[in-house]
């Protein structure tokens, strides 16, 4: 167990539709990233929030957004499904330390299913 | 823009025997991390490795890393069948802010 939570842990939604995939993230870490793994394929680093900012983003579109809120939980919002994007997402949490954040811990995942 | 490569794709070995799986990565860093995956599962940290020269041992896993070859290695060690999993290595590209690009992975398959 890490301490990181993420909700749901599976669900289906229909091409064109809107999703919201939900992360806690472990006491006291205040950096949270998302990370998209399509299947047989490695996770792909999709952006990193970092005290409620958007700190970093990988090679996703726009539809692709994200939130923190003030207890560092944070949320992944995909907007206009495609097919494509049925993978599992993922969320690490860390926390800076001396400069450099510490080992991020993943959480179980989110299967998510476009159809 | 950062590459990590990983080599082979797909392992199946026998109970017993050693292997070694490399993962090459194209730009400079000196934190690496390997992770396995279960079916459907997430992802479970095995080692972080910080510095150059770095190795670590747990059972039968063996990690090291050479920062200047950016050349990291998992090595097993008289393999059970209980190993089979895919292994991600991941390689930090913001120097220390956790922002990780994965390799492709390794499926290993342990044959009694």
């Amino acid at each position: 167990e890490t301490g990181v939570t993420q909700s749901p842990t599976h669900l289906i939604k229909t091409r064109g539709q809107q999703v919201t995939l939900r992360c806690s993230s472990q006491s006291g870490h205040n950096t949270v990233s998302w990370y998209q793994q399509a299947l047989g394929q490695g996770p792909q680093f999709i952006f990193q929030y970092y005290r409620e900012e958007e700190n970093g983003r990988g090679n996703f579109p726009p539809r692709f957004s994200g939130l923190q809120f003030p207890n560092y939980s944070s949320e992944l919002n995909v907007n206009a499904l495609e097919l494509d994007d049925s993978a599992l997402y993922l969320c690490a949490s860390s926390v800076p330390r001396g400069g450099l954040n510490t080992e991020a811990f993943f959480g179980q995942g989110t299967r998510l299913t476009v159809v | 823009e950062l590459k990590v490569e990983q080599n082979p794709l797909f392992l199946s070995m026998q109970e017993g025997k050693n292997y070694t799986i490399y993962c090459n990565y194209s730009t400079t860093s000196d934190r690496l991390y390997w992770y396995r995956q279960d079916p459907g599962k997430s992802l479970e940290s095995l080692f972080v490795l910080l510095s150059n020269g770095a190795v670590k041992q747990e059972g039968r896993l063996m990690a090291s890393l050479d920062t200047k070859a950016r050349l990291s290695t998992l090595h097993i060690t008289a393999a059970v069948h209980d190993l089979s999993a895919t292994y991600f290595c991941a390689v930090d590209n913001d120097f220390g802010n956790e922002k990780l690009t994965f390799g492709t992975g390794t499926r290993l398959t342990i044959i009694p």
